[in-house]
């Protein structure tokens, strides 16, 4: 099986503009994770759309959204660029147990985008 | 809530020697566990995970980790750390929500 892809691998902004990032999750799975890293930060978990729905959100600013398509395909969009957004994004497939609970995420190489 | 703790933030290992990277976990309920490690310019790769049962699990790369409720750990374990082990390694704990990951142990290993 194809492992998450993510397109683009890099990215340069200014702020003020708006980026939209792509991940193409594991083929059969349906739950789609995203997060931001930045050094000292650790992953910080954005949100995670299921079958098309986002079940869960972190805490960003509005500025921050995503949405999925009926492929599992999600994308993320981050609007009026500041420099903290500064940051490797990675995103996350993973297919869930019949308990509801995940089973392991499978990321992807991630998208470093500098905000200049 | 739920958090994951790594209280070290680097460590430093010569080849050859073993080591142990800690992870405390706080959740409510029986726990999903898991280790990640990221290279440089990587995205995470993992390494085990433990969902229940023995509460020895064993990975790739000759990594295992131990289970201890009692103490809500989840350490990383390697007999012999090769030169290749130079990553950053996370540990998480998966939940109804969400995934939880904490800050990361960066590891150096010296030749």
């Amino acid at each position: 099986k194809a492992g998450v892809t993510q397109t683009p691998r890099y990215l340069i902004k200014t702020r003020g503009q708006q980026v939209t990032l792509s991940c193409s999750p594991i083929s059969g799975h349906r739950s789609v994770s995203w997060y931001q890293q930045t050094p000292g930060q650790g992953l910080q978990f954005l949100f995670e759309y299921f079958s098309e729905t986002q079940r869960n959100k972190g805490n960003f600013p509005g500025r921050f959204s995503g949405r999925q398509f009926s492929n599992s395909r999600s994308e993320m969009n981050v609007s009026t660029l500041e420099l903290g957004d500064s940051a490797l994004y990675l995103c996350a497939s993973s297919q869930f147990s019949l308990a509801g609970l995940p089973n392991e995420q499978y990321f992807g190489p991630g998208t470093r985008l500098t905000v200049t | 809530a739920q958090s994951v703790t790594q209280p070290d933030i680097h460590i430093t290992v010569s080849e050859g020697a073993s080591l142990e990277l800690r992870c405390n976990y706080s959740y409510g309920a029986t726990p999903y566990l898991f280790w990640y490690v990221q290279s440089p310019g990587q995205g995470l790769q993992l390494l085990l995970k433990y969902f229940s049962g023995d509460t020895l699990v064993q990975g790739i790369k000759g990594f295992e980790a131990e289970f201890k409720r009692s103490q809500s750990s989840f350490n990383l374990r390697k007999p012999s750390v090769h030169w290749s082990d130079a990553a950053e390694y996370f540990c998480a704990v998966g939940a109804q929500d969400q995934f939880y990951f904490g800050t990361g142990t960066s590891l150096t290993v010296i030749p």
